[in-house]
């Protein structure tokens, strides 16, 4: 019930297209839902974040769409760059600092 | 840089050998976590300390790890008796909390291998 699920493992997406990430989860007590990319060598960052209580939320070229009822979040990435080739973690929290990771998605964009 | 800092960021050991990391925190943040981090994987919890004092340990951290946070500013994180399956990244963050979530900020980690 603490799984979070992450497809797809990897993904290559060229220049300028939109990259998708998704994630499930089953705890319905979490309410907090963070995206983090990782660059090899280097920690995780935060990206973007949502709570429960929106559908959407979008930051620049990042947008994170929710479906409560289906328990399922997403990462979309317009206009995708080399430079966002990195690995994404979707995570899931319940207002705490004990957040469950997802298995990653290695993310290519093709010049 | 007012990041994470974290210190050693390799180190290469053998097995049986003890190793220490540490971790600086960004200054205004009183919350430290340490999390391990293996290949293909996402980051999974270890600890957790708000100021000095240790709130919470993951079943993952077994008798021969020990954490500190002297004086709730920097923290190290103690290995003894290093086994094979000890080899992660070791990711340390720090956090501030931002309307009731914790936003959290990850160093670059110190990747532990145990030959």
């Amino acid at each position: 019930q603490q799984q979070v699920k992450q497809s797809p493992q990897s993904l290559i997406v060229q220049k300028g297209g939109i990259s998708i990430i998704n994630c499930a989860y089953e705890n319905t007590a979490f309410d907090y839902f963070p995206w983090y990319q990782q660059f090899p060598g280097k920690g995780p960052a935060l990206l973007i974040a949502i709570r429960p209580d929106v559908s959407e939320k979008k930051e620049g070229r990042f947008t994170i769409s929710f479906n409560k009822s289906a328990k399922q979040f997403s990462l979309h990435i317009m206009d995708s760059q080399p430079g966002d080739s990195a690995t994404y973690f979707c995570a899931a929290g319940q207002g705490t600092y004990k957040y469950i990771f997802g298995t990653g998605t290695r993310l290519k964009v093709l010049a | 840089d007012t990041g994470v800092s974290q210190n050693p960021r390799h180190k290469i050991t053998k097995r049986g050998q003890n190793v220490t990391f540490r971790c600086d925190p960004i200054s205004e943040h009183n919350r430290l976590y340490w999390y391990r981090q293996t290949l293909g994987q996402g980051p999974e919890f270890l600890t957790y300390f708000q100021n000095e004092a240790q709130l919470e340990k993951s079943r993952l951290l077994s008798d021969r790890f020990s954490a500190e946070r002297p004086k709730g500013s920097f923290s190290t994180l103690e290995i003894q008796r290093t086994e094979q399956g000890d080899s992660a990244m070791y990711l340390c963050a720090s956090s501030f909390t931002d309307s009731g979530n914790e936003k959290l900020f990850f160093g670059s980690g110190t990747q532990l291998s145990v030959l």
